[in-house]
């Protein structure tokens, strides 16, 4: 079966540096996105890795491994709106995406 | 660029009526499009995949019947939800997707928050 593992929840402080990883065993892959999603709105597009190594945009960055069906979200100098749900998705081998359950992330002052 | 509208926002309805949801690009052809359903604290659902002419692909244990979906032109899809009941009562959230660029990322929708009374 396809499966995406990701932390449900996890707590920082502001002005700290996060780290949220993703596992997964799917079906073929064809790239992993990570997106952010506040409460009650639609998920927004973070980072998409296809190749190993990290993607650096601004204060986050994305890791990828193929070998190791491993993935991070790394989030720096967080603020207090970056309060938020974090998913993890992989495009399997039929380019459909396969969805994490999620990761909470809570901003402590 | 990459917009993707949903419309209506937010929709209370009667049990036992019908509502539409759109769904739009509006600044890209999107080859195919996607509607997931997401209830409070939980990940998205993904309920039916539609390609641009062809019948929609549901996923197992979402009634085509009752979750209706039109996907017309390659920037309008539409979600119709036949004699809704409260437990119909969700988040409705439509992405679509253009291959351009190579990645598939998908655009999603603002969501359409769905009250079934």
């Amino acid at each position: 079966g396809q499966n995406i593992d990701q932390p449900t929840e996890m707590t920082a402080t502001e002005g700290a540096i996060v780290q949220i990883n993703c596992t997964y065993q799917t079906s073929g892959f064809n790239g992993l996105f990570w997106y952010q999603q506040h409460a009650g709105e639609a998920p927004t597009f973070l980072s998409y890795n296809v190749l190993d190594g990290l993607e650096e945009k601004g204060r986050f960055s994305s890791f990828l491994s193929r070998s190791k069906g491993y993935s991070y979200l790394l989030l720096k100098e967080l603020q207090m709106k970056d309060s938020a749900s974090y998913l993890c998705a992989v495009t399997d081998s039929n380019y459909q995406l396969i969805w994490g359950a999620g990761t909470k992330l809570i901003i402590k002052p | 660029g990459a917009v993707v509208s949903q419309h209506p926002s937010w929709v209370i309805c009667k049990s036992g009526t019908s509502v539409k949801i759109e769904c739009r690009s509006l600044d890209f052809q999107a080859t195919t499009m996607f509607w997931y359903r997401q209830f409070p604290k939980q990940s998205l659902m993904l309920m039916a995949t539609s390609n641009e002419g062809s019948k929609a692909t549901y996923e197992q244990g979402v009634e085509k019947d009752k979750f209706l979906i039109n996907h017309a032109s390659l920037t309008l899809s539409t979600l119709t939800v036949t004699s809704a009941h409260p437990e119909d009562s969700s988040f409705y959230i439509c992405s679509a997707r253009t291959l351009a660029g190579g990645n598939y990322e998908q655009y999603f929708g603002p969501g359409t928050r769905l009250t079934v009374t």
